[in-house]
């Protein structure tokens, strides 16, 4: 149980374009989302939470007209990547919080999007 | 700034116990503990989960002292394949808010 699913795992874009990255909870509902990025040899950035049905909840330094975030429902959340630029450049993973019984409330995380962006 | 602390790195040899510790000085009252690993390139594994004294579970034992401002995760007779980097996570802050933000980490190598 507590499966992430990340799509796509891989993409590139010309610089300018937009990219859209979907987070799924395969076997379990997930009140809380939420999107890292991560540079190589670094620890995880945390960019964002998300609560579905509301707004996200964007951390200090991150652009939230640049990563779109909408958590439709309790298995779907999305990250968009607006008018990206190489500096986006980067692996962003999504984790979902909250579930089935017998988790006390830990993340689990998808395998991950590796963004490059010409 | 990271709620958490761990060693950068770490060197064993395969079929040794390793024991990673982490410090968590400011953990809050109700808040988890939660180990993960990650290899490159993938999303962090969750290994194990532990409020206080010891959990173990099939891959790894979680030991928390009583006053909690630290834990130890134990990785019994590692192999080469456990080399990857080791996070302790603590995720509430002030107001029983969830900020799940990572420290550093702990890089294991495994040797032959």
């Amino acid at each position: 149980g507590a499966v992430v699913s990340q799509h796509p795992s891989r993409v590139i874009c010309k610089s300018g374009t937009s990219v859209k990255i979907e987070c799924r909870s395969l076997d379990f509902q997930a009140t809380t989302m939420f999107w890292y990025r991560q540079f190589p040899k670094k620890s995880l950035m945390l960019m964002a939470t998300s609560n579905e049905g509301s707004k996200a909840t964007y951390e200090q330094g991150v652009e939230k007209d640049k990563f779109l975030i909408n958590h439709a429902s309790l298995t779907l959340s999305t990250l968009t990547v607006t008018s990206a630029h190489p500096e986006d450049s980067s692996f962003y993973i999504c984790s979902a919080r909250g579930g089935t019984s017998g988790n006390t409330g830990a993340q689990y995380f998808g395998p991950g999007t590796r963004l490059t962006v010409l | 700034l990271a709620k958490t602390t761990q060693p950068i790195s770490m060197d064993s040899y395969e079929g040794q116990e390793v024991n990673i510790t982490c410090s968590h000085n400011n953990i809050a009252t109700n808040d988890y503990i939660t180990w993960y690993q990650q290899f490159p390139s993938q999303g962090p594994r969750f290994i194990i989960q532990g409020y206080k004294t010891k959990v173990t579970n099939e891959v790894a034992s979680l030991f928390i002292p009583a006053d909690r401002k630290s834990s130890t995760l134990s990785l019994p007779r590692v192999s080469l394949s456990d080399t990857a980097v080791y996070y302790c996570l603590v995720g509430l802050g002030p107001g029983g808010s969830y900020i799940p933000t990572f420290g550093r980490g702990t890089s294991l190598i495994v040797h032959p």
